[in-house]
């Protein structure tokens, strides 16, 4: 089935610092690739997401481009603020037996930045 | 604009009782409906989802259930909690046939079984 495996945490990053969390998938279709959110004690929220190889999600300065050839989705930063500070979750849409599509997530990286 | 609600926001049960999370949508129709569970690290897990009024799909054995008695609305239910039922579970839905099958969260609801 499919799966996703995503860098474990937690990382602590110093205020300005470059960010990386690795995601790789195994899927056995062509799903869409997303990262989620999670600001604590909320409920997630789409960061950004791609729908096709070579495809590039960007938003608030976080990008991921999606690689077929090393079935990555690798989300980067070049600057982190302590309002980052969160769980990012890596996630992969593929199409259910019923039709819908689900997601399958990764265990979730939490992110926290220091002043 | 659609919008998603869940509640209670927060709830402390005794193990052995009944529980009941609720779930609204408003702004769009025929939406297909979720229940995740996060459990402290473990991730998300996909517990139910729903494709239209009484269609339920379960995706791991337990002693939750879940049912759609209106278009737009996704209950939770148990009738004797477990402790492994503590954690935060988080209802979503999604745009029906939606290629990329992006899903919009609730608030969450956190559930402490004691």
């Amino acid at each position: 089935g499919d799966s996703v495996t995503q860098m474990e945490g937690p990382v602590t990053l110093s205020e300005e610092a470059c960010l990386t969390i690795n995601c790789t998938y195994t899927a056995t279709g062509y799903p869409s690739l997303f990262w989620y959110v999670q600001y604590p004690g909320e409920g997630l929220q789409l960061l950004l997401k791609a729908t096709k190889a070579d495809d590039k999600g960007s938003n608030k300065g976080f990008e991921a481009t999606y690689r077929k050839e090393t079935t990555s989705f690798h989300l980067e930063k070049g600057s982190v603020q302590v309002s980052d500070s969160a769980v990012y979750f890596c996630a992969l849409s593929d199409r259910s037996g019923a039709g819908s599509y689900q997601l399958t997530f990764g265990k979730g990286t939490k992110l926290s930045v220091i002043p | 604009s659609q919008t998603i609600h869940q509640w209670p926001a927060t709830l402390v049960q005794p193990v052995g009782s009944p529980l009941s999370l609720e779930c609204t949508v408003e702004g769009t129709s025929n939406p297909n409906l979720y229940w995740y569970r996060q459990a402290a690290g473990r991730g998300l897990q996909l517990l139910f989802y729903s494709v239209g009024i009484g269609q339920i799909s379960s995706e791991v054995p337990q002693n939750l259930s879940a049912s759609r008695p209106q278009d737009r609305q996704f209950i939770l239910s148990s009738k004797k909690l477990l402790l492994s039922d503590s954690g935060f579970y988080l209802c979503a839905w999604a745009l029906p046939g939606q290629a990329s099958g992006e899903l919009f969260f609730g608030e969450g609801s956190r559930l402490t079984v004691l």
